[in-house]
């Protein structure tokens, strides 16, 4: 159990375009979606907290508005990068977390989107 | 405010020894603490994780840590490295919300 997925795998983009990835919890409820942004040989950078039906909460340094975050529903969240220029490529991976299957703060992640803006 | 120090960010085993990984953390209150395997061009698998009662928490694919509240560590061991073990492990303290801090990180190369 406790599978998520994100979609695109990758993507390249033109810049000034907008791209969106998705992020799916496959078997279980995400009260809570996380979205992280990892460079090479770094470790990962919180972007936003997102909880369903309620606006992003986002890290300090992140643009509300260039990292757009929709949490629709309790299986899916969306980034959406807003007229994307080549410093937004990179590794984005989302995790979700369910506070009614396990009291600790257990993250599962997706496997990630490889965004490249050309 | 939590933090988590993971000590030396290539290690390189060969194939059949022991596997250390270091991490320290620092927490103002109880910590929960993980850690977490990324292959390349992949997200983050948990390999285990420790929030209550027993202090050797044993994980997937051989690995164990030990909560050791005294030394504020939580260090990741494996007693055979295969080649499958190369890939990025990343250690983890909860920071409250649901929230996690991560430490740098750290490579490990297994040679044959």
């Amino acid at each position: 159990g406790a599978v998520v997925s994100q979609h695109p795998s990758r993507v390249i983009c033109k810049s000034g375009t907008s791209v969106k990835i998705e992020c799916r919890s496959l078997d279980f409820q995400a009260t809570t979606m996380f979205w992280y942004r990892q460079f090479p040989k770094k470790s990962l950078m919180l972007m936003a907290t997102s909880n369903e039906g309620s606006k992003a909460t986002y890290e300090q340094g992140v643009e509300k508005d260039k990292f757009l975050i929709n949490h629709a529903s309790l299986t899916l969240s969306t980034l959406t990068v807003t007229s994307a220029h080549p410093e937004d490529s990179s590794f984005y991976i989302c995790s979700a977390h369910s506070r009614k299957r396990e009291a600790t703060d257990t993250q599962y992640f997706g496997p990630g989107t490889r965004l490249t803006v050309l | 405010a939590q933090s988590v120090t993971q000590l030396g960010s290539h290690v390189s085993v060969s194939e059949g020894a022991l596997v250390l990984l270091r991490c320290n953390y620092s927490s103002s209150v109880p910590p929960y603490l993980f850690w977490y395997v990324q292959y390349p061009n992949q997200g983050l698998q948990l390999l285990l994780k420790y929030t209550t009662g027993a202090t050797l928490v044993k994980g997937i694919n051989g690995f164990e840590a030990e909560f050791k509240k005294s030394e504020t560590s939580f260090h990741l061991t494996k007693p055979s490295a295969h080649m499958s073990d190369a890939a990025e492990y990343f250690c983890a303290v909860t920071q409250g919300r649901g929230k996690l801090q991560f430490g740098a990180g750290t490579q490990v190369v297994v040679t044959p």
